[in-house]
């Protein structure tokens, strides 16, 4: 079945530190890739999405690759803030059977002053 | 654009306890889908609603199941609640795939705790 697979964390950084998140995936055809990110005590928020092999998707900084020949989708920002101490979870669609969102276990990043 | 919505925000339950979960989609999807996130891990998909019916579902006893109204807003319920049912419950609302939608949109959640 299809599922997806991210470095475990947590990720200690200092502010302005550069960023990355390793996710590979197995799936059947071609699904939608994304990154959600969570803070703490919320719930789930879309970071970016990418939906075809080669697109890159981006925001707020943070860039992530859809790698179909390495089936990859690393998140990573340039210069990290304290504000972006959150779980980061890399995530793709599935739409056999029907339509649903399979998660990978989520990367915990502490970012300090 | 009022985004997903859940109530209640929290919940304290008993073992053997039932209990009701509402969700309101985002404005213009039709498609609502429900998952729940133990404490550490990643969201695990409960079952999908669309036509007031259910599509599709994830590895979950028949203990829980869901309601999809008119109006697209749905329930989850949860009937001789277990311990290990204590978690966040996340709804997300979509459009379907033929409808160009891939992307579910998450509420904020709710959390049980089963004591």
């Amino acid at each position: 079945g299809n599922s997806v697979t991210q470095m475990e964390g947590p990720v200690t950084l200092s502010e302005e530190a550069f960023l990355t998140i390793n996710c590979t995936y197995t799936a059947t055809g071609y699904p939608s890739l994304f990154w959600y990110v969570q803070y703490p005590g919320e719930g789930l928020q879309l970071l970016l999405k990418a939906t075809k092999a080669d697109d890159k998707g981006s925001n707020k900084g943070f860039e992530a690759t859809y790698r179909k020949e390495t089936t990859s989708f690393h998140l990573e920002k340039g210069s990290v803030q304290v504000s972006d101490s959150a779980v980061y979870f890399c995530a793709l669609s599935d739409r056999t059977g029907g339509f649903k969102t399979i998660f990978g276990a989520g990367t915990r990043l502490f970012v300090k002053a | 654009d009022a985004g997903v919505t859940q109530s209640p925000t929290h919940l304290i339950k008993t073992r053997g306890q039932q209990v009701t979960l509402r969700c309101s989609p985002k404005s213009g999807h039709d498609t609502v889908s429900w998952y729940q996130q133990a404490l550490g891990q990643g969201p695990q998909f409960i079952f999908q609603y669309y036509e007031e019916e259910e599509r599709q579902r994830g590895n979950f006893p028949d203990r829980f199941s869901g309601h999809q109204f008119p109006n697209y807003s749905s329930e989850l319920n949860v009937n001789a609640l277990l311990l290990g049912d204590s978690a966040l419950y996340l709804c997300a609302s979509s459009l379907l795939p033929g409808q160009g939608g891939d992307t579910q949109y998450f509420g904020p959640g709710t959390r049980l705790t089963v004591l």
